[in-house]
């Protein structure tokens, strides 16, 4: 696609349920991340992929947060059992490989009720 | 901890006028920031970038200068318009090895108004 794609845009879920947001990247783009963005704070980063391989994930919270990318393309970021303090903006961005300049998605908003 | 600090949350600033907004940093380790602009319901968007070894980047009416032994960078908009009202990151990319690749260290971001 013509930009890097997130579903679904808005994510209301109940506490104790299960959730998966989706990134479709920019076609060709072999870099992928999560970022994490907090109101009135700055995207925090969460995990990255090159290619299909998780090379770092040391940002993700908690062994409640997992993150693939099976094909080296669309990648899927599940939070297990929701919290309410895992409410907020998830963004996704890739980039062409070893080119710093990151697109973003629109990200998915998270609300845990 | 918050590597990179944007420590003005917001400016306003009249069309036609310099905007100039500022960052510091504090690990030595980034090689490489970058400026993104972000609109209401969008996500941002790459405005412009410099390496460590350069002070100054200019591109247009934006130009982003570094201070390495200050660490601290900063954007100027010449001259400011209406359309650069958003949300302003400054970001930060540690060198070469880092398991993350090109990973981006936010700011908190400053929120511009121009006004007509």
């Amino acid at each position: 696609g013509a930009g890097v794609s997130q579903s679904p845009r808005y994510k209301v879920t109940k506490r104790g349920q299960d959730v998966a947001l989706r990134c479709d990247p920019i076609s060709g783009h072999v870099s992928l991340y999560w970022y994490r963005q907090a109101l009135g704070q700055g995207p925090e980063f969460l995990t990255y992929f090159n290619y299909e391989a998780q090379q770092d994930k040391s940002g993700l919270p908690n062994d409640r947060f997992s993150a693939e990318r099976p094909e080296g393309s669309i990648s899927t970021l599940t939070i297990q059992r929701t919290e309410q303090r895992d409410s907020a903006m998830y963004r996704c961005a890739s980039s062409r490989e070893g080119n710093t300049e990151a697109f973003f998605g629109q990200g998915t908003r998270l609300t845990v009720v | 901890d918050q590597q990179v600090k944007q420590n003005s949350p917001s400016l306003s600033v009249q069309e036609g006028r310099i905007s100039i907004l500022n960052c510091d940093y504090t690990n030595s380790m980034f090689d490489y920031f970058l400026w993104y602009k972000k609109y209401p319901a969008e996500g941002p968007t790459f405005l412009i970038s410099i390496s460590s070894i350069k002070d100054k980047n200019e591109d247009g009416r934006f130009t982003v200068f570094l201070n390495k032994s200050a660490k601290h960078l900063s954007l100027h908009i010449v001259p400011s318009q209406p359309g650069d009202s958003a949300v302003y990151f400054c970001a930060a990319i540690l060198g070469e090895g880092s398991n993350s690749g090109y990973a981006l260290n936010f700011g908190k971001g400053t929120s511009l108004l121009v006004t007509p």
